[in-house]
């Protein structure tokens, strides 16, 4: 039922693009990024609810796959203060039911 | 506005004893889920309360437990601690589905 991320981790030079997968093995009703620095708590970036929709703010978007039961964070021109560890959590029934975060994707930005 | 508040921030405990952990939601927020975080197994869900009442839960053992005040704070109890509970608790409140605000987290040390 954890929704499995890829890759686990990545190294990237300032200004380059990053791409986060998450995957479910059961349908979703909608799927959240959160991302966490180091000795910090997790912090919301976006929720995307079922219907295929795609959100972003920033150089920070996201897709979601319905029928793939798939999404996708993408991180554009990478920033310094984007490195952390980055999270997908899934609802798989409503918006009442509980989220259940992947293991994480650890993003390293180099200047 | 205030965000959670999780006390204590550290404890350490030996086995066999048991640990409660409280936690303060934002004001206003009715809904308080807890969460196992350890180093690569990413945020492990272990239960979610609404209202004084138990909404989900997680596939931890009996010896976790948690309940929720009429002011909505929240404490979790792990009794018969292991050594493989060490890990960071962390409690996130919500409205009622959609973004979750994470504290800052209670770490436990079992020895």
């Amino acid at each position: 039922q954890q929704p499995v991320q890829s890759p686990q981790a990545v190294i990237l030079r300032e200004g380059e693009d990053a791409v986060i997968n998450c995957s479910s093995s059961k349908a979703l009703y909608s799927v959240h990024w959160y991302r966490q620095k180091h000795g910090e708590a997790p912090v919301f970036l976006m929720i995307l609810l079922k219907g295929g929709e795609q959100k972003g703010h920033d150089k920070i978007s996201a897709s979601f796959n319905e029928k793939k039961q798939q999404s996708s964070l993408y991180l554009t021109a990478s920033q310094l203060s984007y490195s952390g560890t980055y999270f997908c959590g899934t609802e798989l029934g409503n918006r009442d039911d509980k989220i259940i975060f992947g293991k994480g994707t650890r993003l390293h930005i180099l200047p | 506005k205030a965000g959670v508040t999780q006390t204590p921030r550290y404890l350490i405990k030996t086995r066999g004893q048991q640990v409660t952990l409280s936690c303060s939601p934002i004001s206003g927020h009715r809904s308080v889920s807890w969460y196992q975080q350890t180093p690569g197994q990413g945020l492990q869900f272990l239960f979610e309360y609404f209202s004084e009442t138990q909404r989900n839960k997680g596939n931890f053992p009996g010896r976790f437990s948690g309940r929720q005040f009429s002011n909505s704070r929240s404490e979790m109890n792990v009794s018969t601690l292991e050594l493989g509970d060490s890990a960071l608790y962390l409690c996130a409140s919500t409205i009622g589905g959609g973004e979750l605000f994470f504290g800052e987290g209670s770490r436990l040390t079992v020895l």
